[in-house]
């Protein structure tokens, strides 16, 4: 079975620029997950899908931020503009059931993005 | 808002040294997961305890709940350089979804 992936793995781009970072959770995971994770510091929750429905988007930096989940199945995450501060090490998890009901998350290997 | 604070931040251990990590909560949680991160990798389940005072073993690793269900830690006994990595608790609250990781404990292990 194959895993959660993410592309692209890395992306370096400049301030101001749009990135869309993008996640296929593992099929027939309803639920989606997105975090965040900058250098020595927590995993940061971002976002919460089930299925194509934002169930918590309470992690959200701010409206520069943009995540969709079209259908139910992958998910893109778009960052436009891009500042300094976005920069880090974006996850994807997903998970058939509620995590919140104590159920394992599965990662993705993450996007480095690094805006310069 | 909820908090998990785990400490140490990293540790440096000799192989065949014991290691913990520690995790605390700032509000109850209805269950704690562990996670292990290996350098370049991703993190990985290890473990979820639900119950007070929950304590549960994988090999050498132990895993603790506290009675509170405000803290929990991670025993690694005679280390290897398998285990180097960085291990992350992750709580969830009782009033609702959102699970909160703590920074992570990363683990060096000099053979």
């Amino acid at each position: 079975e194959a895993g959660v992936t993410q592309f692209p793995s890395h992306s370096v781009i400049e301030k101001g620029q749009t990135v869309t970072l993008r996640c296929d959770p593992i099929s027939g995971h309803d639920n989606l997950y997105w975090y965040r994770r900058v250098m020595g510091k927590e995993i940061k929750f971002l976002l919460h899908f089930v299925k194509e429905s934002k169930q918590d988007e309470s992690g959200m930096p701010n409206n520069r931020f943009l995540a969709e989940r079209t259908g139910g199945t992958y998910s893109t995450l778009k960052v436009q503009p891009a500042e300094l501060e976005d920069s880090g090490v974006y996850f994807c998890a997903s998970s058939p059931r509620l995590a919140g009901a104590g159920n394992e998350q599965f990662f993705g290997p993450g996007t480095r993005l690094t805006v310069l | 808002g909820q908090q998990v604070m785990q400490i140490p931040q990293y540790q440096h251990v000799q192989e065949g040294e014991d290691f913990t990590t520690y995790c605390n909560s700032s509000t109850t949680l209805s269950n704690i997961q562990w996670y292990k991160q290996r350098p370049g990798g991703h993190p990985v389940f290890l473990i979820q305890l639900v119950k007070s005072g929950e304590v549960k073993k994988q090999k050498r690793l132990t895993f603790q709940f506290g009675e509170a269900k405000k803290n929990s830690s991670l025993h690694i006994t005679a280390t290897q350089t398998t285990d180097v990595g960085t291990y992350f608790c992750a709580g969830r609250g009782t009033g609702g979804f959102k699970t909160i990781f703590g920074a992570g404990t990363r683990l060096f292990v000099k053979a």
